[in-house]
């Protein structure tokens, strides 16, 4: 059974590019959830992801934005990149008809930004 | 909204000693927790959760935890520390809505060091 899986696992970019992340859920979830993670800090929430629509944001401009795929797999995409964008990426995922859903996260995108 | 507190940034304990996190949440409804673990370079891995019941839930690697909702707090306690227990923990909550999947607020999270 694989578990969420994410790629790339690094990535660096400059200023101002755009840069596109991917992620795979857990077999048989259905909703992705897509976190930051900054140096030193816990993860906060940016989106989530079911049937192919945002479904809930968290406090990030709209230079954030998702997709995803009627298979479940989602991208986040981030525009104009500054440098405070640099930080672990993480890709949740969770089956949304459970009562008790629990998010599975995978390995994480490292973004460095330049 | 909701938050979570990690009072302690940094802890450090021998091997074999015992270990107790501490957790404090602020959330207006029955809050869902978990407690997560993340090695260096490494996604987040879940420990254990509390949705309801039985207050003392057990989780993966001999940790437990204690919802007190009283308190407001969710605990993470081990009897006895293995070197491989060093990481960085994070207590997080999750709020949901109709529709949608829960969304967890982490805490800063606690940097456990593992003295032989």
């Amino acid at each position: 059974d694989a578990g969420v899986t994410q790629s790339p696992t690094h990535l660096i970019k400059t200023r101002g590019q755009q840069v596109t992340l991917r992620c795979s859920p857990k077999s048989g979830h259905d909703t992705v959830s897509w976190y930051q993670q900054a140096l030193g800090q816990g993860p906060q929430f940016i989106f989530q992801y079911y049937e192919e629509e945002e479904r809930q944001r968290g406090n990030f401009p709209d230079r954030f934005s998702g997709h995803q795929f009627p298979n479940y797999s989602s991208e986040l995409n981030v525009n104009a990149l500054l440098l405070g964008d640099s930080a672990l990426y993480l890709c949740a995922s969770s089956l949304i008809r459970q009562s008790t859903d629990t998010q599975y996260f995978g390995p994480g995108t490292r973004l460095t930004v330049l | 909204a909701q938050s979570v507190t990690q009072p302690d940034i940094h802890i450090t304990v021998s091997e074999g000693a015992s270990l107790e996190l501490r957790c404090n949440y602020s959330y207006g409804a029955t809050p869902y927790l978990f407690w997560y673990v993340q090695s260096p370079g490494q996604g987040l891995q879940l420990l254990l959760k509390y949705f309801s019941g039985d207050t003392l839930v057990q989780g993966i690697k001999g940790f437990e935890a204690e919802f007190k909702r009283s308190q407001s707090s969710f605990n993470l306690r081990k009897p006895s520390v293995h070197w491989s227990d060093a990481a960085e923990y994070f207590c997080a909550v999750g709020a949901s809505s109709s529709g949608s999947a829960r969304q967890l607020t982490f805490g800063s999270g606690t940097q456990l060091t593992v003295l032989p």
